[in-house]
C-alpha cells in the first residue's frame, strides 16, 4: 500500500523567504509527526498531531515554524523568514494509534531536503 | 527521555551475523526498547521492539539483558542492503521518538 509521501522532495529558497512543506500520511493513521534532521545527526522531533490538533509542539524551535493539519490527514509545515540554519531534511511520520502508545510504530516518509541560500 | 549509548560505527562482512549493541542504564520499568534504521537518502524505518523478552521478526532479533540495561540488535546474515544507520530508542510513553546519533553499519562485500 501507499506509504507516507512528502512534497517537494527538494526545496531551495533564499534567506527571508516563506516555505511550505507537505506531508501525506498513510490513510487511516490518526497520529502525524514532523522531525528535522541535520547532516550527521539523528532526526529531532518538532511537532505531533493527534487528529486535527497539535498535541505536542514542544520541538518547534521558534515562532517562525508552524504546522497545520486541518482535516486530520494532510499536514503542512510552514516556515517564515527562513534562515540558513533552517537547512535540513524535514521528515514526516504517521502512526495508527495515539503517539502515547509505547509500542506504536511510526512510518516515515522520504523527507524534504530544504536548502536556504 | 532516558538516553541510549551506541557505538558510532561498525563493520561487518556480507553474509555474516552482526550484533549491534545498545546501552540504556537509566531505563525505567515501563520503557520499551525500539530499533529503527535509516538507509541512505531515506526516512527511518521500524526494525523491532521489545520490553523484557527476546524478540524475533523477519528483519532481525532483539536480545535484551536480564537487567534491561543493555540490548543487542542481531542481523543474522548481513547483506549490502543492511548498510544503514541503526538507532536504539527508548519509548517512554512520550509521543515522539528520541533518535540520538545511532550506529552506522558498513557491510563489506
Amino acid at each position: 500500500g501507499a506509504g507516507v509521501s512528502q512534497t517537494p522532495s527538494n526545496k531551495v529558497t533564499e534567506k527571508g523567504k516563506y516555505v511550505e512543506l507537505r506531508c501525506d500520511p498513510i490513510s487511516g493513521h490518526t497520529a502525524l509527526y514532523w522531525y528535522r534532521q541535520s547532516l550527521g545527526q539523528g532526526p529531532e522531533f518538532l511537532i505531533y498531531f493527534q487528529g486535527t490538533g497539535a498535541a505536542d509542539d514542544s520541538g518547534l524551535p521558534n515562532d517562525r515554524f508552524f504546522a497545520v493539519r486541518p482535516e486530520g490527514s494532510v499536514s503542512t509545515l510552514k516556515i517564515q523568514r527562513t534562515e540558513r540554519g533552517d537547512s535540513a531534511v524535514y521528515l514526516c511520520a504517521s502512526s495508527l494509534k495515539s503517539g502515547g502508545q509505547w509500542t506504536d510504530t511510526q512510518y516515515f516518509g522520504p523527507g524534504t531536503r530544504l536548502t536556504v541560500l | 527521555d532516558a538516553k541510549t549509548t551506541q557505538p558510532n560505527s561498525m563493520e561487518s562482512n556480507e553474509e555474516e551475523p552482526v550484533h549491534l549493541p545498545c546501552n540504556h542504564s537509566t531505563i525505567s520499568g515501563t520503557d520499551y526498547i525500539h530499533w529503527y534504521r535509516q538507509l541512505p537518502s531515506q526516512g527511518p524505518e521500524y526494525v523491532i521492539h521489545g520490553l523484557t523478552s527476546n524478540v524475533n521478526n523477519r528483519m532481525a532479533s532483539l536480545a535484551i539483558a536480564e537487567d534491561r540495561k543493555s540490548s543487542t540488535l542481531i542481523l543474522h546474515r548481513a547483506t549490502l542492503r543492511d548498510a544503514a544507520v541503526y538507532y536504539c530508542i527508548l519509548k517512554t510513553g512520550a509521543n515522539n521518538l528520541f533518535f540520538g546519533t545511532g550506529t552506522r553499519l558498513t557491510v563489506i562485500p
